[in-house]
């Protein structure tokens, strides 16, 4: 069993929809969770970065961590054709460079 | 700020060739990484250093060899390459040693093992 899981897609939604992704770990020592943006032929871009349990909220993005569950979220709000990627999560026991990554969601947001 | 660089883009080896995948970042960063992305499989890691002089192996190591003799420079070695090495590569680095956790990747190496 991997320890991040990630549901592969593709999740399509139209213009203007909420795009809501997840992934689940199973590791209980991860502390520090990310989300990445990665275009096709592109290296992964930081979308959100967080320590511990809680919300955290950039424009359009919300990112969630429920640690008592082992369960990630990203919220786009407002979603654009642009918001078109595969989005993968990610953790870390502690914040230095040893990510776990889930295996990527691919989303297509329709004009 | 060019960010992390790598180089080659592409590459082609033969079975039992080897060569240097490339990564140079300026922006300071301590911490120094290699993944390797495969379909359906995600990011996975090769090798990493937290500084100069200092590496380790990562879950994915075997066949790979890495020195970081500079902060600024962590290039990855492929021994003798073999088809199952067909991947994408990436470099990636963070912290700057000041609390700051900037994680930043390379735009890959496409890798082709015949």
């Amino acid at each position: 069993q991997k320890e991040v899981e990630q549901d592969p897609g593709p999740l399509s939604v139209p213009e203007g929809a909420i795009v809501s992704l997840n992934c689940t770990y199973s590791n209980s020592a991860f502390q520090y969770f990310m989300w990445y943006r990665q275009y096709s032929r592109k290296g992964p871009e930081l979308l959100m970065y967080t320590y511990s349990s809680g919300n955290k909220e950039d424009g359009r993005f919300t990112a969630q961590v429920d640690k008592s569950s082992k369960y990630i979220s990203l919220f786009i709000r407002d979603s654009q054709p642009s918001d078109s990627a595969t989005y993968l999560c990610a953790s870390d026991k502690a914040a230095g460079n040893k990510l776990t990554f889930g295996g990527g969601t691919r989303v297509l947001v329709k004009p | 700020n060019a960010g992390v660089t790598q180089t080659p883009k592409f590459q082609v080896l033969k079975t039992g060739q080897s060569m240097t995948l490339q990564c140079a970042q300026d922006m300071n960063h301590e911490y120094m990484s290699w993944y390797r992305q495969d379909p359906g499989m995600g990011l996975r890691l090769i090798h990493y250093s937290v500084g100069a002089g200092i590496t380790d192996q990562g879950e994915v190591p075997n066949g790979y060899n890495v020195s970081r003799s500079t902060t600024e420079d962590f290039p990855l070695r492929l021994l003798s390459a073999a088809p199952s090495q067909t991947s994408v590569y990436f470099c990636a680095s963070s912290y700057d040693g000041q609390g700051t956790y900037g994680y930043t990747f390379g735009s890959g190496t496409r890798l082709t093992v015949v």
